[in-house]
This record gives C-alpha cells, sequence and structure tokens, in this order.
C-alpha cells in the first residue's frame, strides 16, 4: 500500500516550457487534490477533483490543469510555465471531504 | 477568502517538555479542523481533527482544544520528543471540500 504517490519528485522548466505532474493513490479515495506551497505561506488548492469525472478549481487555478484520468490518477498541467509558478506541489486525496492524505511533492524550478 | 494565521512562527522547547501551538482561525462558519504534521522534505501528514460541536479531542500524545468564542485552536504535545520537529499546519474547512491552511508553526526540540 504506497498511499499518495507523485511523480517526478523534482523539475526544472524553462518559461514557456509545458509539464504534467502525476499522482496516483491506491486506498480508493473518491476526492483528489492538487496544493502549492511557498515559503511562508501555507498550501493553497489549486484545483480539486470530488469524485471520478468532476473538477472543480480552487483558490489560485490559474495557469493550470487538470485531469482526473480515473478514480486512482489526477494530474495537473502546466501549459506554459512561469517563473511565478516555482513551488512545491502536492497531491493529496481522501475519502470524504475531511482527512487528506499528501504525497511527497513535487518540487518544481522555472527559470 | 478566509485565512488562517498561527500566533508563533517558531517554537523551541526542550525534550520532555510539553508543547503548545495555536491557531486562529476568522470564519465563525467553520466546523471541521485538522492538524497537519510536517517533516522537512516531506508532505503534511495528518495528525488529529476536531468539529466545531466538540471542545477538545485527544489522541496519543495530542489534544485539541478549540474555542469557538475567540476562534481560536491549539494542539499540545505531551512529552515533546525529537522527532515531533516539524511544522505544524492547523487547516480549517468552511466549505465542500476546500480546506485553508495555516503558515505553519516550526517546533524544534532541544535534546
Amino acid at each position: 500500500n504506497a498511499g499518495v504517490t507523485q511523480t517526478p519528485k523534482f523539475q526544472v522548466l524553462k518559461t514557456g516550457q509545458s509539464m504534467t505532474l502525476q499522482c496516483a493513490q491506491d486506498m480508493n479515495h473518491n476526492s483528489m487534490y492538487w496544493y502549492r506551497q511557498d515559503p511562508g505561506m501555507g498550501l493553497r488548492l489549486i484545483y480539486y477533483s470530488a469524485s471520478e469525472g468532476t473538477t472543480d478549481k480552487g483558490e489560485v487555478p490559474n495557469g493550470y490543469n487538470v485531469s482526473r484520468l480515473n478514480k486512482r490518477e489526477f494530474s495537473l498541467r502546466l501549459e506554459s510555465a512561469a517563473p511565478s509558478q516555482t513551488s512545491v506541489y502536492f497531491c493529496a486525496s481522501s475519502a470524504a471531504i475531511y482527512e487528506q492524505y499528501f504525497g511527497p511533492g513535487t518540487r518544481l524550478t522555472v527559470t | 477568502g478566509e485565512s488562517v494565521g498561527l500566533h508563533l512562527p517558531t517554537l523551541s522547547v526542550q525534550e520532555g517538555d510539553n508543547s503548545i501551538i495555536n491557531c486562529a482561525y476568522s470564519n465563525s462558519a467553520s466546523d471541521y479542523f485538522i492538524w497537519y504534521k510536517q517533516e522537512s522534505g516531506k508532505g503534511p501528514q495528518f495528525i488529529i481533527d476536531i468539529r466545531s460541536n466538540m471542545d477538545k479531542r485527544q489522541g496519543q500524545r495530542v489534544t485539541v482544544l478549540l474555542n469557538k468564542t475567540v476562534k481560536h485552536l491549539s494542539l499540545q504535545i505531551a512529552a515533546t520528543q525529537p522527532g515531533d520537529s516539524a511544522v505544524y499546519f492547523c487547516a480549517e474547512n468552511i466549505r465542500g471540500n476546500q480546506f485553508y491552511f495555516g503558515t505553519g508553526t516550526s517546533l524544534t526540540v532541544i535534546p
């Protein structure tokens, strides 16, 4: 039981490049989330998916898109990376709207 | 949007002492709160939660207190150990799947 896994662990992009962050969970959770964490700030919700087939914007969705591929997988795409998107990205999942389980994070640098 | 704040950004305690980490929230409609622990280089890990119809909840060596009158919650860690050194976040749920996270308190345990 791996919990929540994220790939890649580290990534460096040039401004304007695109990439997809992958997330998978093996806990049969309905809900999945993408957060970003910046120094001196709390986790901020980018997008979430309450159940397979649905996605909703969070607090900071601009510049990102998501896909809930199936119940296990929830990906985050940056179409045209900007330096302001340099951050640590966390994926999480939950059985309901409560306790969330987090992955180890992806450290993204955009130069 | 609503924000969750912490009174102290850093806290140092002697091993074996009790630790108290505080959190203020601003939305009186918030009905559910979670404390997370985040070790360096890892994702947040659930510690304990509390609903707004409760004043106190205890776990293993941890207690969360909720004071709705002054919109304040605290996390108490008994007999603090070196392994408790981490950043602690409170998170507040006010609607659906969305949580707002505080900036965190960094706890350092002095051996």
